[in-house]
């Protein structure tokens, strides 16, 4: 059975605090995402990982970074939280590397940040 | 670029009503589409899915056909349950198995 966690569900921040928010697969996965999903915007990507150390700007990267020191763990960074971040964070992760279309995405439960 | 279109919310239906929720995609190539729930306090989870042009997927009840003529991939359902209730994404696919979704459909079924 496959499983995608999240270190929160729930987080509460204040402007200006340094943010992790943590992603952990056990699939043995190369690809990993970070989307933030907001009311009438659906989800968007903010960044992924095709490989360990690797990472690839999404469509929203701006106040983002990430880290990928491991293949199972995929971290999302925010250097100084912001109240526009306020947001639902997803971690996703398809199963193979190959960039096979079809493939499924499986995601975490997510984690609620609010930054005050 | 590549982008998707879905039916604003939220839809309200009463038990057994049949369902539609539209979508339609701009897309370059031949994307797979999907269709992702997400039910209260959780995360995404996928519905059903297609690979190519007239594929139909289906999943719960739920089904969906890809047409390529008029790049849309409507979900519908016959008999809506309340435990339908949620909110209903339409994604396709780009390279490195990137998701480009819609902006989401809420469902409220009621008794």
């Amino acid at each position: 059975d496959v499983k995608v966690t999240q270190s929160s569900r729930y987080l509460v921040k204040r402007t200006g605090e340094k943010v992790f928010l943590e992603c952990v697969q056990d699939m043995d996965h190369e690809n990993m995402f970070w989307y933030r999903q907001d009311p009438g915007l659906g989800l968007r990507l903010i960044y992924f990982s095709y490989d360990v150390k690797m990472k690839e700007k999404g469509d929203i990267p701006e106040g983002y970074s990430v880290s990928r020191e491991k293949k199972e763990r995929f971290s999302l960074i925010l250097e100084s939280a912001s109240t526009n971040q306020t947001s639902m964070y997803l971690c996703a992760s398809p199963p193979r590397t190959s960039g096979n279309p079809g493939d499924t995405q499986y995601f975490g439960p997510g984690t609620r940040l609010t930054v005050l | 670029g590549n982008s998707v279109t879905q039916m604003e919310g939220p839809v309200t239906l009463s038990e057994e009503a049949f369902l539609t929720i539209n979508c339609t995609y701009t897309a370059t190539g031949y994307p797979s589409l999907f269709w992702y729930v997400q039910y209260p306090g959780e995360g995404l989870q996928l519905l059903l899915k297609a690979t190519k042009a007239d594929d139909k997927g289906s999943n719960k009840g739920f089904e969906a056909t890809y047409r390529k003529e008029t790049t849309s991939f409507h979900l519908e359902k016959g008999s809506v349950q309340v435990s339908d209730s949620a909110v209903y994404f339409c994604a396709l696919s780009g390279g490195y198995n990137k998701l480009i979704f819609g902006a989401g459909t809420r469902l409220a079924v009621h008794p």
